[in-house]
């Protein structure tokens, strides 16, 4: 299986700020990699596909970049409501591997 | 607009079979894939299985043969069987479409169900 590392586990960020997750592969995954944003009691939703693709409806302030078998998201100008779990998954190899999750909160 | 609710008993006893239900509507479930991923306490994620648009499944190893995804494309549902569940199975249990072919992301998710593994 294909093990995904993200970092850091928690984040507290002022807002306006920009904030940085990362996630490593454990394998070339060819950019078949999409990160997802879920709210407390709320389901999962995709924000960008294929490294760096963003999902219709999702804020331009989100974006992701990296290729091979390092990926990260960043999110520009921290707003309240981006207070989340956000996670990682890649779907080049099957099982479909998830990241940790990262725990954004507010300063 | 594309939706899933999950639904089914949020209690099963150890050693006991875990029935969950996938209702979607606003899609076809003869179109596109359709996965079970559950989350354990602590956030680890694992994916399960999917059923295709044909009715073809896959499903994770780790599951070995305790897990059987179906469907009834009349009632527009898919469905999640685990059987012989532990106390480690207990999880939310979330129903999700794939956005395409089967190497695609996840693009609409429900908005999960807890089960909890006790006798």
């Amino acid at each position: 299986d294909i093990r995904m590392t993200q970092s850091p586990a928690s984040l507290s960020a002022s807002l306006g700020e920009t904030v940085n997750i990362e996630c490593l592969a454990s394998e070339d995954i060819y950019s078949d990699l999409a990160w997802y944003q879920q709210k407390p009691g709320k389901s999962p939703q995709l924000l960008i596909y294929n490294a760096n693709s963003l999902q219709n409806g999702v804020p331009s302030r989100f974006s992701g970049s990296g290729s091979g078998t390092q990926y990260s998201l960043k999110i520009n100008s921290l707003q309240s409501e981006d207070v989340a779990t956000y996670f990682c998954q890649q779907y080049n190899n099957y099982p479909l591997t998830f990241g940790s999750g990262t725990k954004l909160e507010i300063k | 607009e594309v939706q899933l609710q999950e639904s089914g008993p949020g209690l099963v006893k150890p050693s006991q079979s875990l029935s969950l239900t996938c209702s979607v509507t606003g899609y076809s479930i003869t179109s596109n894939y359709w996965g079970w991923i559950r989350k354990f306490p602590g956030n680890k994620m694992e994916w399960m299985g999917y059923i295709s648009y044909s009715g073809s499944t896959s499903y994770n190893p780790s599951l070995k043969s305790r897990i059987s995804i179906t469907r009834d494309t009349s009632k527009n549902q898919f469905f999640l069987q685990l059987n012989s569940v532990t106390t480690e199975d207990t999880a939310t249990y979330y129903c999700a479409r794939y956005y395409d072919g089967y190497y695609h992301p996840l693009d609409y998710w429900g908005q999960g169900v807890m089960v909890t593994v006790s006798s």
